[in-house]
């Protein structure tokens, strides 16, 4: 089973809304990572994480706030967002950091 | 700085013939590739992977070639069928890092 879960499937959040996306995995991963894709373009890594503490932060603006509250969770807080910010948020896990990663199918998130 | 490059946007192939699907890459510190396929709406899949010390692997239809020395791999896929049209995504790490830089994407499309 390589299933990674990601909910919602979509999100129309206004600028001053705080909303969370979570993902989800019970594959026994310990790295998970997030990651940005804007049309016709290739997914963009934000954050990664392993054994739940913070790896990797992209230089991603505080308004995304990544939290990894066990093994199989993964959440991304949302906050004042931009309607730039538009754009399908990836959640992937990997065995350990080196290993191939899996994606979640994805929230297609649009900032009115 | 486009470290990773897949030249086509697009590529219309006959059902039962030979898909050919091109990557460069211009990072020598990068070792490990993989080769990812995205339906619209939905997270990329894993193909099929190749470390730097292999020249080629074959899982099924799929085969990937690494030429190091010219900075290119290519994933064959025979007999294409049209359940492989999509968006295949070329994907590249350094070091056995966590950090996958993707390549734009070639849009296939398998034609009866």
């Amino acid at each position: 089973d390589t299933e990674v879960t990601q909910t919602p499937k979509h999100l129309v959040m206004g600028m001053t809304n705080k909303k969370s996306l979570k993902c989800e995995q019970h594959m026994g991963h310990r790295a998970m990572y997030w990651y940005k894709q804007k049309a016709k373009k290739p997914p963009e890594l934000m954050f990664v994480y392993s054994y739940e503490k913070l790896s990797i932060n992209e230089s991603v603006p505080s308004r995304f706030s990544p939290e990894c509250p066990n093994s199989s969770l993964l959440n991304l807080h949302l906050h004042a967002l931009q309607p730039e910010d538009s754009a399908l948020y990836l959640c992937a896990s990997s065995q350990e950091l080196e290993d191939t990663q899996y994606f979640g199918p994805g929230t297609r998130l649009t900032v009115l | 700085d486009q470290q990773v490059k897949q030249n086509s946007p697009s590529l219309s192939v006959q059902e039962g013939r030979i898909s050919i699907l091109n990557c460069d890459y211009t990072n020598s510190m990068f070792d490990y590739f993989l080769w990812y396929k995205k339906y619209p709406a939905e997270g990329p899949t894993f193909l099929i992977s190749i470390s730097s010390i292999k020249d080629k692997n074959e899982d099924g239809r799929f085969t990937v070639f690494l030429n190091k020395s010219a900075k290119h791999l290519s994933l064959h896929i025979v007999p294409s069928q049209p359940g492989d049209s999509a968006v295949y995504f070329c994907a590249a790490s350094a070091g056995g890092g966590n950090k996958l830089t993707f390549g734009t994407g070639t849009q296939l499309k398998v034609e009866l």
